[in-house]
């Protein structure tokens, strides 16, 4: 199974400053078909998981433009660039070039300062 | 617009069973794969079990093989979790899942304990 490793886990930011976070990979995310099947969802308090980020790098529909996502073969990561009150919650990486299982990252628990 | 609504969670002793449904609309459900994932309190995301689109593939994660099984209908667009001889830790939220479109249900919570 692949496994997803997150860092940091806990992330605490000032308002309006930017965070980022970590996702790697135990082995490379690159398909067969040529795509990268990594994703990000954001878990507000109390909500269901939210889809933000498929495919590295591509938002999803009503997803803030200061979310974005970036990377390639093992090493991802998730950036916000102005973080704002509405963005606590925990974030987590998902793999779906490898399945099953997809497998998930431990999480990483956004706070603001 | 994209609804998935999970249903038939609930408190079951250890060993007992449940069937969970999601009821989906706004999109061809027949269409796509779907998938359960679960929560357990407080911890992370642990994806659960996946029916291809007619039913032809199911895959499970190894803890909960052979206790359960995944099924759809899709004329009534639907998809359910049978789940036999529950355990403590099989306590969590349930979510009904389109991965490929990235929606997700509310979840059911279900809670195994004497």
């Amino acid at each position: 199974d692949v496994v997803m490793t997150q860092s940091p886990l806990s992330l605490p930011v000032t308002l309006g400053q930017a965070a980022s976070i970590s996702c790697k990979s135990s082995q490379s995310l690159v398909h067969s078909d040529g795509d990268t099947y990594l994703s990000w969802f954001q878990q507000r308090p109390g909500l269901s998981p939210r889809r933000l980020i498929y495919q590295v790098s591509n938002r999803d529909s009503g997803v803030p433009d200061r979310f974005s996502g970036s990377g390639s073969d093992t090493d991802f990561t998730l950036k916000i660039s102005r973080v704002e009150a509405e963005d606590v919650g925990v974030y987590y990486c998902m793999q779906g070039s490898h399945w099953p299982p997809y497998t998930f990252g431990q999480g990483t628990k956004l706070e603001i300062k | 617009e994209v609804q998935l609504v999970e249903s038939g969670g609930g408190l079951v002793q250890p060993g007992g069973s449940l069937r969970l449904s999601c009821a989906a609309s706004g999109f061809t459900f027949g269409d796509y794969w779907m998938t359960w994932v679960r929560q357990a309190p407080g911890k992370g995301l642990e994806w659960v079990a996946n029916i291809k689109q007619d039913e032809s593939q199911k895959f499970y994660v190894d803890s909960v093989k052979g206790r359960f099984t995944i099924s759809r209908d899709n004329a009534n667009n639907s998809l359910y979790l049978q789940m036999n001889s529950l355990r403590v830790e099989d306590t969590a939220v349930y979510y009904c899942v389109n991965v490929f479109s990235g929606h997700w249900g509310q979840g059911t919570l279900v809670a195994v304990s004497s």
